[in-house]
């Protein structure tokens, strides 16, 4: 366990399905962010929360809405997503943005729409 | 995109030193330089980072040229468990991390 956790670690949903991805931490982090790595591409960077408010929106559609209730927990709530969404979703967290200790990864999920 | 230019692949045997090349020609002086690797299927795991000087954990070495246009992360002594893909980054800080595409280092016996 890195101190970050995700859940579930494995989905399949259909393209009408409505799912929630959860991330939480306790490092006392104050900066969350989410990724999508797609099978052989880079990480890309969706979303940027910084103490509760979203910083960054890397032009992410809108079927992919985030929630960060409090420094601790992130959700990224999922609609009507394309089988082209699957993807491993990873969410990490920081002391906070603009400074300069690395981030620490949760393991992921991995979500499958049929 | 990200600013970094890694080798797509290396290998490495065990017990040796793995040294993983970094070219950031375009780095702005403010900005550090990350290391991350993430084994397959996992989150990425935070390695190490620099700014100008050189820098030492328990994980790696990281070498920075003093030009900064370029670095070496060294694994003193690679273990299997070592296999994974190596990120090189460059950011002024941890706003946006931007990944490109590492360096696929294989460990063999």
């Amino acid at each position: 366990e890195t101190g970050v956790t995700q859940t579930p670690r494995h989905l399949v949903m259909g393209m009408t399905n409505k799912k929630s991805l959860k991330c939480e931490q306790h490092l006392g982090h104050n900066a969350m962010y989410w990724y999508k790595q797609s099978a052989k591409k880079p990480l890309e960077l969706m979303f940027v929360y910084n103490f509760k408010e979203q910083t960054e929106n890397n032009s992410v559609p809108s079927r992919f809405s985030p929630e960060c209730p409090n420094s601790s927990h992130l959700f990224l709530h999922l609609h009507t997503l394309q089988p082209e969404d699957s993807a491993l979703y990873l969410c990490a967290s920081s002391p906070g943005t603009g400074q300069t200790d690395g981030y620490t990864f949760g393991s992921g999920t991995r979500l499958t729409v049929v | 995109d990200a600013k970094t230019t890694q080798p797509p692949s290396m290998d490495c045997a065990e017990g040796r030193a793995a040294n993983l090349p970094c070219n950031h020609s375009t780095i702005s002086g403010n900005e550090y330089v990350y290391w991350y690797r993430q084994i397959h299927s996992q989150g990425p795991q935070y390695i190490i980072h620099g700014l100008k000087n050189n820098e030492t954990n328990e994980m790696a070495s990281l070498i920075i040229t003093e030009d900064r246009k370029s670095s070496t992360l060294i694994l003193p002594h690679a273990t299997l468990r070592d296999t994974a893909v190596y990120y090189c980054i460059v950011g002024y800080n941890t706003d946006k991390l931007i990944f490109g595409t590492g360096t696929r280092l294989q460990v063999f016996p």
